[in-house]
């Protein structure tokens, strides 16, 4: 079965510096994709960033980029430049492929950032 | 943009009733999802359906029913409503044919059971 697992329950960070979210995960496929999600206080989840097990460089998107360690089963979240908004909870998950077709999700707990001034 | 509607954000029950969450999304998604989400657990897989009348039962279906008529629209029931179900409750959907595609989740349900 898959394992997903956020060590840290909680991180402050300082406004305009980065910061990293780990997330290590544990399975038996060697196809798997690695997502993270933001949850702010209002409730809605927002993707922010996806690597594939196959892909060879680390995903970024804009100040989101994820440290890939394939050998470590991690998939660290690092935040640039912190900001205000950023201030949510953050979730780590892998895809699973269904022997029927589609995929599903398995989340890690989370970690609730807070950025300070 | 992919838009995932759950029919409410806030609903309030007693012990015993049957409960509807209704869940639409209107980009002819393929899968759709239903998780609760509780402090310290992260969010759970309850129920997910891979095609119209499809269902398939997640990590914890326990007291828990879906339906899925409409390829838009999915449903979670609770059979009979019990007060360790008050939770939120997060829909989501995604298609079928590309796997780094991510869920797209609704805007959740928090649901107190009295």
């Amino acid at each position: 079965a898959q394992k997903i697992t956020q060590t840290q329950p909680g991180m402050f960070v300082q406004e305009k510096e980065a910061v990293t979210l780990d997330c290590t995960y544990d399975t038996s496929d060697p196809s798997y994709g690695l997502f993270w999600y933001k949850q702010p206080s209002s409730g809605e989840m927002i993707f922010l960033i996806y690597q594939g097990s196959y892909d060879q460089q680390n995903a970024t998107e804009g100040r989101y980029s994820l440290n890939f360690q394939k050998a470590r089963k991690s998939a660290n979240l690092v935040i640039s430049a912190s900001q205000l908004g950023d201030s949510a909870m953050y979730f780590c998950a892998m895809r699973e492929a269904l022997t029927g077709g589609g995929n599903k999700l398995t989340f890690g707990t989370g970690t609730q950032l807070k950025v300070e001034l | 943009d992919v838009k995932v509607t759950q029919s409410s954000r806030y609903l309030v029950k007693r012990t015993g009733e049957k409960v509807f969450l209704e869940c639409v999304q209107d980009m002819d998604h393929e899968n759709m999802f239903w998780y609760r989400q509780d402090p310290g657990l992260g969010l759970r897989l309850i129920y997910f359906s891979y095609d119209v009348k499809m269902k398939e039962k997640g990590d914890i279906p326990e007291g828990y029913s879906v339906s899925r008529e409409k390829k838009e629209r999915f449903s979670l029931i609770l059979e009979s409503a019990s007060t360790n179900q008050t939770s939120m409750y997060l829909c989501a959907s995604s298609p079928d044919w590309l796997s780094n595609q991510p869920q797209h989740f609704g805007d959740g349900t928090r649901l107190s059971i009295l």
